[in-house]
């Protein structure tokens, strides 16, 4: 079965700072990995995504993320954080059935 | 393009209750899934649905069921409320077709606290 960790509950950065935020994967076959943000009382928001190519994946609001095959990774950067990118974080991978499953999400913090 | 609309957006039950929860998708999207949100376990797979079938089931006992219309609607009902079920429930749609990636599109959740 497909699943995906994300081994950090909090990340802390200042703003203007390089953010990463952290997944590896789990999966039989080739990986479909997706990035999702939620901000409070909100539901989730498609930021980007992973099925086959370049390596490096462009998204939404400057972010992007990084597949590695070897190291079976898919984490999600931004070069410059910003306050607002103070948000929780869900890494998901999609099985054969279309089904998604998550990982248990990370919260950003990004200090003015 | 209209997006996912769950309704209601919050609500407050009592336990035995029972309640249920609407889901619109995107317009064009066959695929409906539920999941359920709360801080101790995270987001947890209730159920797909896909042309009025259940294509995929999580772990959740059988008081947890839903259905979907053939405008690609789907509701979803909780029984025998238990103090347990509070939690965030998202509803998503997805396009699902061969070729697509299957990512999803969510709506802003029905909040259900159960008292």
């Amino acid at each position: 079965a497909q699943s995906v960790a994300q081994p950090e509950d909090q990340v802390n950065v200042a703003e203007g700072n390089p953010l990463t935020v952290k997944c590896t994967y789990s999966v039989s076959g080739n990986p479909y990995l997706f990035w999702y943000v939620q901000y409070p009382n909100r539901g989730l928001q498609f930021l980007l995504k992973y099925i086959t190519g370049d390596n490096l994946v462009k998204g939404s609001y400057g972010f992007e993320a990084e597949f590695n095959k070897s190291q079976t990774s898919f984490h999600l950067k931004k070069p410059s954080a910003l306050v607002s990118d103070s948000a929780l974080y869900f890494c998901a991978v999609r099985d054969v059935r279309y089904k998604l499953s998550f990982g248990a999400g990370t919260t950003v913090t990004v200090r003015a | 393009k209209a997006g996912v609309t769950q309704t209601p957006r919050y609500l407050i039950k009592t336990r035995g209750q029972q309640v249920t929860l609407s889901c619109s998708p995107i317009s064009g999207h066959r695929s409906v899934s539920w999941y359920q949100q709360t801080p101790g376990q995270g987001l947890q797979f209730l159920f797909e649905y896909f042309s009025e079938t259940q294509r995929n089931k999580g772990n959740f006992p059988g008081r947890f069921s839903g259905r979907q219309f053939s405008n690609s609607r789907s509701e979803m009902n909780v029984s025998t409320l238990e103090l347990g079920d509070s939690a965030l429930y998202l509803c998503a749609s997805s396009w699902d077709s061969p070729g697509s990636a299957g990512e999803l599109f969510f709506g802003e959740g029905s909040r259900l606290t159960v008292l």
